[in-house]
């Protein structure tokens, strides 16, 4: 089984601090994703990345930048964290372009203070 | 207007019920169709997924697309307790990255 992890299912920040979610798959997949998910939004597409050290923005990208230097691992760093930033993050993999199913790792509920 | 639209609900059916789940979209550049099942606490799962229009069976769900209406459906038979969740549509074109667009999810509470 494909599967995804993030580092912290709880995380409590902060305003002006600098946040960083890890992501890791098992299954050597190409593409990996950084979702937000709030209420009434539904996921919104952060940043995703199609290879190694490539990376390209989606949806809502202020606020945000990503670190993707092996395969595995996709990172998502909040520069200066805001309120407006306390949400749900799901991080998910993808083999490749062309197959439809992302597979998304349990999330983490973050909480800037 | 959101390219993917879903009703949040929640739905609140009896155990053995037909469940019904829709979503509308605006985009008609989307071929694929997917449904994805969210338990509290979890990440999505993917549950089904169509190509273009028509319908696909899996067991007690049935996916459903009509792309001259732009409506798409998940329908759940003799739904259980286990099924409670958040159903999330979502919908992609068949070219270059294929980012997927989700809808905002159908909360769905099925009572013993």
């Amino acid at each position: 089984d494909v599967k995804v992890t993030q580092s912290s299912r709880y995380l409590v920040k902060r305003t002006g601090e600098k946040v960083f979610l890890e992501c890791v798959q098992d299954m050597d997949h190409e593409n990996m994703f950084w979702y937000r998910q709030d209420p009434g939004l539904g996921l919104r597409l952060i940043y995703f990345s199609y290879d190694v050290k490539m990376k390209e923005k989606g949806d809502i990208p202020e606020g945000y930048s990503v670190s993707r230097e092996k395969k595995e691992r996709f990172s998502l760093i909040l520069e200066s964290a805001s309120t407006n930033q306390t949400s749900m993050y799901l991080c998910a993999s993808r083999r490749l372009a062309g197959y439809n199913e992302q597979f998304f790792g349990p999330g983490t509920r973050l909480t800037v203070l | 207007q959101k390219e993917v639209e879903q009703d949040p609900g929640p739905l609140s059916v009896p155990e053995g019920a037909i469940v019904s789940l829709n979503c509308t979209y605006s985009n008609s550049a989307f071929q694929y169709f997917m449904w994805y099942r969210q338990y509290s606490r979890k990440g999505p799962e993917l549950l089904m997924y169509t190509y273009s229009s028509g319908n696909k069976e899996d067991g007690r769900f049935t996916a459903q697309v009509d792309k001259s209406s732009k409506y798409i459906s998940l329908f759940i038979r003799d739904s259980q307790p286990s099924d409670s969740a958040t159903y999330l549509c979502a919908s992609n074109v068949n070219t270059g990255f294929q980012k997927l667009v989700f809808g905002t999810g159908t909360r769905l509470l099925v009572s013993p």
